[in-house]
């Protein structure tokens, strides 16, 4: 089956600061979702984006499905960022471990 | 629009006994799916409803484990007897169509077996 893999596993930020978290996956897939579980475990849909670049406030997410990688962009981060980052493919929606971020003020 | 509903938010129950969580998906929504996260590990896909139809149920652990969705509105997933690993938090998604626009997840019911 297809394969989902995240990095980096755990990222600590100062407020403000800028970051990129990567998903690989190992085949061609027709469905790609970034989501945001809060620390209250509610899982929160980022974006919808099998190819392509998209944009909401802060946050921007970019897949190229081409070379099975997409990349998920946090500017100015505050602390209500914090949470782990999944990524999940396919119409299943198998799921990478997460990039678990603290932000801190 | 009401987003995908799921109770109870947590439930504890003991070894062998008898738990039923509940999600109601997003009004219109044909597909349903349910997933589980087990301590520590990944979010693993469970089953697939299109409407009242299992599409996919092979992600369900074992037969404990029984997913009912009547009249292809609200399912319902019944754990019996549980078991101590089936601790975890459980997912209910929906969409309008399988693999495309996107899912609505759930606020997930935290299940504890002890």
């Amino acid at each position: 089956g297809i394969q989902v893999e995240q990095s980096p596993p755990d990222l600590i930020l100062q407020e403000g600061a800028n970051s990129t978290l990567r998903c690989n996956f190992s085949d061609s897939v027709n469905n790609l979702q970034w989501f945001h579980q809060n620390p209250w475990g509610q899982l929160i849909n980022l974006f919808y984006i099998p190819s392509g670049t998209k944009q909401n406030g802060r946050l921007s997410a970019t897949t190229v499905a081409t070379e099975r990688y997409s990349l998920l962009y946090i500017s100015s981060s505050q602390t209500t960022d914090s949470g782990v980052y999944f990524c999940a493919v396919g119409y299943k929606l198998i799921f990478g471990a997460g990039t678990r971020l603290a932000v801190h003020p | 629009e009401a987003g995908v509903t799921q109770f109870p938010s947590h439930s504890v129950i003991e070894k062998g006994q008898t738990v039923t969580l509940r999600c109601d998906p997003i009004s219109g929504h044909d597909n349903l799916y349910w997933y589980r996260r087990v301590m520590g590990k990944e979010i693993k896909f469970l089953l697939h409803f299109v409407k009242e139809s299992k599409q996919d149920e092979s992600g369900m652990p074992n037969n404990r484990f029984l997913a009912e969705r009547t009249g292809g509105t609200y399912s319902t997933l019944k754990v019996q007897p549980a078991e101590l690993e089936d601790s975890g938090v459980y997912f209910c998604a929906s969409s309008q169509v399988p693999g495309n626009y996107g899912y609505t997840f759930g606020s997930g019911t935290r299940l504890t077996v002890v």
